[in-house]
């Protein structure tokens, strides 16, 4: 099945402790990015990456890493979480990023900082 | 001015209702428009792309008015599993296209 795939669900960590959320695509997409979602605020680009080895930053990268060393994988790092990066994070691949296509995203995850 | 606007709603219709929502955009050289359905807590996933000469899946229609900037989404006979927040993407153009997600329509269908 083609899809996305998040890693965890849900996680509640403390202030400061390094903590990496993973995300997986099985359709060969070139194009991958991390969204986190608050109230009001709606979907967040954080960081993308066009293609392996090629990322860059969305709209809300501070406090955020990622890496793209394979095609498949594009994992999120928080290096020192705070708690104003409670939130959701979806992860969402595309076939390209030039072209006329739409996102598949992951599950989401749900994640607190305290 | 917020690249991407959406009425936040919620629209609150009954069953077997038309609806339709708006979303307006600012950059006019913006390429590609989607909508996107998202249920409470879970992925967005897309309804449909939005061509320059409108599309129709089933119950629901998606055009494009480049003149006036906006894409729109009309739902007939309105199901209650059509009950959920509706987003639209317009891809803006930069060093390749930005994706950028209106807040979301919210739709609540009662019986």
């Amino acid at each position: 099945e083609a899809q996305v795939t998040q890693n965890p669900r849900y996680l509640i960590t403390v202030t400061g402790k390094k903590l990496t959320v993973t995300c997986s695509q099985n359709m060969n997409h070139e194009y991958m990015s991390w969204y986190r979602q608050d109230p009001g605020l709606g979907l967040r680009q954080i960081y993308y990456s066009m293609n392996v080895e090629v990322t860059d930053k969305g709209d809300v990268p501070e406090g955020y890493k990622v890496s793209r060393k394979e095609k498949r994988n594009f994992p999120l790092i928080l290096e020192s979480p705070s708690p104003n990066q409670t939130s959701l994070y979806f992860c969402a691949s595309s076939p390209y990023a030039r072209a006329n296509y739409g996102y598949t995203f992951g599950s989401g995850t749900r994640l607190t900082v305290v | 001015r917020k690249e991407v606007e959406q009425d936040p709603g919620p629209f609150n219709v009954p069953e077997g209702a038309t609806v339709a929502f708006n979303c307006t955009y600012s950059n006019s050289a913006s390429q590609s428009f989607f909508w996107y359905r998202q249920d409470c807590r879970k992925e967005p996933k897309l309804l449909m792309s939005v061509y320059s000469s409108g599309n129709e899946d089933g119950r629901f229609t998606a055009q494009l008015n480049r003149a006036s900037q906006y894409i729109s989404l009309l739902i007939r006979d309105s199901k209650l599993s059509d009950s959920a927040t509706y987003l639209c993407v317009v891809n803006i153009p930069g060093g390749s296209y930005i994706p950028t997600f209106g807040r979301g329509t919210s739709l609540i269908v009662h019986p």
